[in-house]
């Protein structure tokens, strides 16, 4: 099975600029969900989404945005770039919506990342 | 807020040393995760805990989950260079809007040969 993919990998955007990256979970996979990872503040909850609805969201301000299509595949959206929003953004796939799971867990699979730079 | 302090931040040792990450909060979780991040690609899910005092061991790696379900450690044992990596703790916390991981802020650990 192939895995978690991202694109673009790499992705250069100047201040002000707004800015889509791509994931495509693994095949069945239908919970996405993304994170931040930055050297100051580590890896850090973006938003989780499964059947194209959000289903979570982590500590964010409106401008970072995010959506699913009926094939899984999701995309995430940061308009209005901040020189802050540098950061590694990694996308996870998993079988089941973590709604379903209590008190176990969900294996989350990530992607490679895409690394934004915002000069 | 859940926070999950790792330590320590940084480690170097010699290849067949033997070394213990720990990862503390003062939050109760549902389950703690450990993850293994290589430069340039995403983490992979080494292990899951799920019932407090759970010792499990994955090779040469042991890993606990606290009795409060606060707190866990990761020891290897004989570390070998192929060990280097960051070492990434995340605890689930559950809710009526889902599963939320937080994440430990990483062990970066160097084995020299």
């Amino acid at each position: 099975k192939a895995g978690v993919t991202q694109t673009p990998r790499y992705l250069i955007k100047t201040r002000g600029q707004q800015v889509t990256l791509s994931c495509s979970p693994i095949s069945g996979h239908r919970s996405v969900s993304w994170y931040q990872q930055t050297p100051g503040q580590g890896l850090q909850f973006l938003f989780e989404y499964f059947s194209e609805t959000q289903r979570n969201k982590g500590n964010f301000p409106g401008r970072f945005s995010g959506r699913q299509f009926s094939n899984s595949r999701s995309e995430m959206n940061v308009s209005t770039l901040e020189l802050g929003d540098s950061a590694l953004y990694l996308c996870a796939s998993s079988p089941r919506s973590s709604i379903r799971t209590l008190r176990s867990y969900n294996e989350q699979f990530f992607g490679p990342g895409t690394r934004l730079t915002v000069l | 807020t859940q926070l999950l302090e790792q330590s320590p931040q940084f480690l170097s040792i010699q290849e067949g040393e033997n070394l213990t990450v720990y990862c503390n909060s003062s939050s109760v979780f549902s389950s703690l995760q450990w993850y293994r991040q290589e430069p340039g690609e995403g983490p992979v899910l080494l292990v899951t805990v799920v019932t407090g005092g759970e010792v499990k061991k994955l090779k040469r790696l042991t890993f606990q989950f606290g009795d409060a379900r606060k707190d866990s450690s990761l020891h290897i044992t004989a570390a070998q260079p192929g060990d280097t990596g960051l070492y990434l703790c995340a605890g689930l916390t559950v809710s009526r809007q889902g599963n939320m991981l937080t994440f430990g802020g990483g062990t970066r650990l160097m084995v020299k040969p």
